[in-house]
């Protein structure tokens, strides 16, 4: 069985500000990893994802994160954040093998502040 | 905006009804899974249809079924609703079944238990 633990309900901060949102997991077999962004009254939209290769991911909007195994965390960094990045953020992992399924930590409140 | 479309956005069930809830997926994609967001939490997963016939589903009861039509939209059918089936349903298709790839939500139907 896999579980997410994203370290932080709520993440305050100022705009132009860098930003870590923190994601541990656990799992008894190889996953790939996920983050998901939700915009009020919307759906999910992938930000980033590692799968294998390089453990630095870059993806949208200026959003990366470090797959580090050793400490079973995959946290998401922004240098600098915009009003526009205020949203729930959520990570998650999927077993490489069998159940095909996303399995999602409780979500980060990102509010930017100007 | 993805191209996944659900139906209804928003609904109001008195406990013990039975409620259908629709998903129209991305042109060309075969797989549809759904997943049930509670207020404050992350999604759940419920299961997963690849072309038509389910192949994984979580931690779910059988009153929470679902099918898959050959045109593969989709439909989530929930028996004697509960008050703690309250919650977002999102859809979320891909163009394979591998989980490696990237899966598109859409916006989600709100259900609302009386």
């Amino acid at each position: 069985a896999q579980s997410v633990t994203q370290l932080d309900s709520q993440v305050p901060v100022f705009e132009e500000a860098p930003v870590e949102l923190r994601c541990n997991y656990s799992s008894s077999v190889s996953v790939y990893l996920f983050w998901y962004v939700q915009y009020p009254n919307q759906g999910l939209q992938l930000l980033l994802k590692y799968l294998s290769g390089s453990t630095l991911v870059k993806g949208i909007n200026g959003f990366e994160a470090e797959f580090n195994k050793s400490q079973t965390s995959f946290h998401l960094r922004k240098p600098s954040v915009h009003i526009s990045d205020t949203a729930e953020y959520f990570c998650a992992v999927s077993p490489i093998q069998g159940a095909q399924k996303l399995v999602f930590g409780q979500g980060t409140r990102l509010t930017i502040n100007p | 905006e993805t191209g996944v479309t659900q139906s209804p956005t928003h609904l109001i069930k008195t406990r013990g009804q039975q409620v259908t809830l629709r998903c129209s997926s991305q042109s060309g994609h075969n797989t549809v899974s759904w997943y049930q967001q509670a207020l404050g939490q992350g999604p759940q997963f419920i299961f997963q249809y690849y072309r038509e016939e389910e192949n994984g589903r979580g931690n779910f009861p059988p009153r929470f079924s679902g099918l898959q039509f050959p045109n593969y939209s989709s439909e989530l059918n929930v028996n004697a609703l509960e008050l703690d089936d309250s919650a977002l349903y999102l859809c979320a298709s891909r163009g394979t079944t591998g989980v490696n790839t990237e899966a598109f939500f859409g916006q989600g139907t709100r259900l609302t238990v009386v």
